[in-house]
């Protein structure tokens, strides 16, 4: 199985400021890489697909690039709707794996 | 607008089974594979099981292979998720999502599975 490390764990941050959060594939995806944002009521809203496509209605202060075997999600400008968990997940190859998350928190 | 609504979660023993529903709306059913993912309290997310559009093919990870089933009725735009000799370790909320080429681009409310005795 493809493992996906993300980092940091916990990021604070403050409003209006630029975030970026790196995720690294155990071995080369492709660009087969996903980001989603959970809620603290757990609901959960994809954000990107194939590194650095946007899901329709994602503001476009969400970005992601990324090759090979490392991948990053950055927000500008944040906003206090953004102060989330996000996770990275790889579709490259069966089974479809998750990276353990990063907590964006208010400074 | 795609709605998933996933019902039937709850409290059961160690041991016993449980079967997850999950009813979509808003997009072409049969045209989708669709998968499970949980996450259990404080942890990250695990996907749990995929099926094709047509039902035909069923796919798990080692966890849960052999345990659980997952199927589809596509006259009813409804999944299931038989879930059995359910362990604490399964403890979770189970959403529900649909797949685009390996992304899960829409996603369920989740339901709560409490494995406890």
């Amino acid at each position: 199985d493809i493992q996906m490390t993300q980092s940091p764990s916990s990021l604070p941050a403050s409003l209006g400021e630029r975030v970026t959060i790196s995720c690294r594939a155990s071995q080369g995806i492709s660009n087969n890489l996903n980001w989603y944002q959970q809620k603290p009521d757990g609901t959960i809203k994809p954000l990107i697909y194939y590194t650095s496509n946007l899901q329709s209605g994602v503001p476009s202060r969400f970005s992601g690039s990324g090759s090979g075997t490392n991948y990053s999600l950055t927000i500008t400008s944040l906003e206090p709707e953004d102060f989330a968990i996000y996770y990275c997940q790889q579709d490259a190859s069966f089974p479809p794996t998750f990276g353990s998350g990063t907590k964006l928190e208010i400074k | 607008e795609v709605q998933l609504v996933e019902t039937g979660g709850g409290l059961v023993q160690p041991g016993r089974s449980l079967k997850l529903s999950c009813v979509v709306s808003g997009f072409t059913f049969n045209n989708y594979w669709m998968s499970w993912t949980r996450q259990a309290p404080g942890k990250g997310l695990e996907w749990v099981a995929s099926i094709t559009n047509s039902g035909g093919s069923t796919y798990y990870p080692d966890s849960v292979k052999g345990r659980f089933t997952f199927s589809r009725d596509n006259a009813q735009n409804t999944l299931y998720l038989q879930m059995n000799s359910l362990r604490s370790e399964d403890t979770a909320t189970y959403y529900c999502t649909r797949v685009r080429t390996g992304y899960f681009d829409y996603w369920g409310q989740g339901v709560m599975v409490t494995v406890s005795s």
